[in-house]
């Protein structure tokens, strides 16, 4: 079974410091992965999905790793500001025949003005 | 429309009601996803459906929940005598199709609290 791991649960930076956040996974048969952030109440936002065949994808001050051989994604936060603060979460999708996402469990940031 | 749309966008209900959620996905998406997400919990995986074929309605908690998606377009979560359990965010979301190149589309959710 996918298991999905995200490490730190919590993390607070200081406004303009660089930032990385990890997710692990135990299955590497996986389609892609995909980052998202969930504002407090709210629903989830797409941030950047990395093919099982990529190595990384950027969008503006994110970019986001993948080294499906060892389970592992990285996002990097460039130039923190405070309202990246959220819950980031990371999910991997199954080869064909899966029908779900793994959800990690999350890292929330804060950002301190 | 634009994105994944739900409605209510938050629910109140008496233990024992029965309460409906819906999702209307981006159009032409053929795979739609219902996920709920209990207070400081994780996603939780509900019910999967893609295209015409049959739902993979595995992660549904008990048999009071029921989901169906009318014309392969918008989805109806329902959820009979409802328990204070019960009680999440039921957030939907969308994929044109599955794939790698595929991401999901989230909905802002219906904030359920049952009384």
């Amino acid at each position: 079974k996918q298991e999905v791991t995200q490490i730190p649960a919590a993390l607070s930076v200081p406004e303009g410091e660089n930032l990385v956040l990890n997710c692990s996974f135990t299955d590497s048969a996986i389609y892609n992965l995909q980052w998202f952030r969930q504002d407090p109440g709210k629903g989830l936002t797409s941030l950047l999905l990395i093919q099982s065949s990529q190595r990384e994808q950027t969008s503006g001050r994110l970019n986001a790793s993948l080294d499906k051989s060892s389970g592992r994604s990285t996002l990097y936060i460039a130039a923190s500001q405070p309202g990246d603060s959220a819950t980031y979460l990371c999910a991997v999708t199954r080869l064909p025949g899966a029908n779900n996402l793994f959800f990690g469990t999350g890292t929330r940031l804060t950002v301190i003005p | 429309g634009a994105g994944v749309s739900q409605s209510p966008s938050n629910k109140v209900t008496e233990k024992g009601k029965d309460v409906e959620l819906r999702c209307d996905p981006i159009s032409g998406h053929t795979a739609l996803y219902w996920y709920r997400q209990s207070l400081g919990q994780g996603l939780e995986f509900l019910i999967y459906f893609q295209g015409n074929s049959a739902p993979d309605k595995s992660g549904l908690p008990s048999d009071r929940f029921s989901a169906e998606r009318t014309g392969g377009s918008v989805s109806t979560l329902t959820i009979q005598r409802t328990q204070q359990e019960d009680s999440a965010v039921y957030l939907c979301a969308s994929s044109l199709r599955t794939g790698p190149t595929y991401g999901y589309t989230f909905g802002s959710g219906t904030r359920l609290t049952v009384v």
